[in-house]
């Protein structure tokens, strides 16, 4: 199977722009979670997203938003972007069928806000 | 407030020997534990898992064992090689809950 993959993988952008990521979970995967990875912060969850609702959302401003389509897919966007919004942005999906899962994670898309 | 802590930000061990990594956590409700390795400019890589109602699962090298009263999970590399090299995240989460990382333990495996 194919794993989870994120596009795109390196991204500029400068502040008061916005941004679109994207993830597609690996095939059969129902439930895609969002996290973000700074330098001394290790992983902080964004959201995540079960059949296309929201089914947990971390402590983020809501700058900060995503959606997920029918076939799974998601997308994170921000807006307004802030220079702290530099970050390895890290979708991951799993199956979500019962209380005890593993999540699979992507390679990650690199936003650098200048 | 942390609820998944990694004390040790780093680690150096030599090839062969054992490889131990620990992580405590403050959330008596978690459920399931899992451990996660990351390369640099990759997404972590799922290692191994651990339900609360178990004290020990093993996989290959890797075990992890769980100390409910102390609230401390480790996990065990034996033997170590230099391809463990990575930053090693531990994880928790209640059931249907999102998962909460520690800020991960540099692990440095020289040969």
């Amino acid at each position: 199977k194919a794993g989870v993959t994120q596009t795109p993988r390196y991204l500029i952008k400068t502040r008061g722009q916005q941004v679109t990521l994207s993830c597609s979970p690996i095939s059969g995967h129902r439930s895609v979670s969002w996290y973000q990875q700074t330098p001394g912060q290790g992983l902080q969850f964004l959201f995540e997203y079960f059949s296309e609702t929201q089914r947990n959302k971390g402590n983020f401003p809501g700058r900060f938003s995503g959606r997920q389509f029918s076939n799974s897919r998601s997308e994170m966007n921000v807006s307004t972007l802030e220079l702290g919004d530099s970050a390895l942005y890290l979708c991951a999906s799993s199956l979500r069928t019962s209380g005890v899962d593993t999540q699979y994670f992507g390679p990650g898309t690199r936003l650098t806000v200048l | 407030d942390q609820q998944v802590k990694q004390n040790s930000p780093s680690l150096s061990v030599q090839e062969g020997r054992i490889s131990i990594l620990n992580c405590d956590y403050t959330n008596s409700m978690f459920d399931y534990f899992l451990w996660y390795k990351k390369y640099p400019a990759e997404g972590p890589t799922f290692l191994i898992s651990i339900s609360s109602i178990k004290d020990k699962n093993e996989d290959g090298r890797f075990t992890v064992f769980l100390n409910k009263s102390a609230k401390h999970l480790s996990l065990h590399i034996v033997p170590s090689q230099p391809g463990d090299s990575a930053v090693y995240f531990c994880a928790a989460r209640r059931s249907q809950g999102n998962l909460i990382f520690g800020k991960g333990t540099k692990l440095s495996v020289k040969p």
